[in-house]
């Protein structure tokens, strides 16, 4: 299988704790985006990378959360001392960036479900 | 401010039937649209596309119209099976696709037999 891959797929975590999340992109994917999702909300976007390079960062991404693409193949992001309201699906997606005037697609992985009780 | 509104949260349709969802953008600066279908628990599948140059993209049974003067888009799914019921994002990108998506709220979509 060459989709998006995210692991673990589930996390339930005390308020407080740590959590890191694992995206695995298309191989040949140059870019790749992170989204969080809450209930009834389309995908809202967090943060992306071209390579390794962190190139936009959302107003969303407090600065409790860090992402990394160290290698310019899979991604981490990390949330520390989760607070209730990070509950949400996070998803990963992965692209060719200059698709050209075809525009460029992104595919997404199945998502990362985290609960913080 | 939501850039790409869904105004319907859901649908239903017979089996057979034309399903036409609706989608409305405000930033002109929008050059690339695409549908996506999500069940729950998982994430988004890409559907179909269309960039600005087209008004019109099929791929199939799915068919995506974009009249930009009205910043409107849709996507008509014919015939509509039971196996296509979920819920559809629609989702906006600047510079050819070059920037985050932009999604709306989505909409159920229910394919009745």
């Amino acid at each position: 299988d060459t989709g998006v891959s995210q692991d673990p797929r589930h996390k339930i975590t005390k308020r407080g704790q740590n959590v890191t999340f694992r995206c695995d992109p298309i191989s040949e994917h140059n870019r790749l985006y992170w989204y969080r999702q809450t209930l009834g909300q389309g995908p809202e976007f967090l943060t992306y990378f071209q390579n390794e390079a962190q190139l936009e960062k959302s107003r969303l991404l407090s600065d409790r959360f860090s992402a990394e693409r160290p290698k310019g193949s899979f991604s981490t992001l990390e949330i520390q001392r989760t607070e209730q309201g990070d509950s949400a699906m996070y998803l990963c997606a992965s692209s060719v960036s200059d698709s050209g005037v075809w525009g460029e697609t992104q595919y997404f992985g199945p998502g990362t479900r985290l609960l913080v009780l | 401010d939501q850039q790409v509104k869904q105004n319907s949260p859901s649908l239903s349709v017979q089996e057979g039937r034309i399903s036409i969802l609706n989608c409305d953008y405000t930033n002109s600066m929008f050059d690339y649209f695409l549908w996506y279908k999500k069940y729950p628990a998982e994430g988004p599948t890409f559907l179909i596309s269309i960039s600005s140059i087209k008004d019109k993209n099929e791929d199939g049974r799915f068919t995506v119209f974009l009249n930009k003067s009205a910043k409107h888009l849709s996507l008509h799914i014919v015939p509509s099976q039971p196996g296509d019921s979920a819920v559809y994002f629609c989702a906006a990108s600047a510079d050819s696709g070059n920037t985050p998506l932009v999604f709306g709220k989505g909409t159920r979509l229910s394919v009745i037999a």
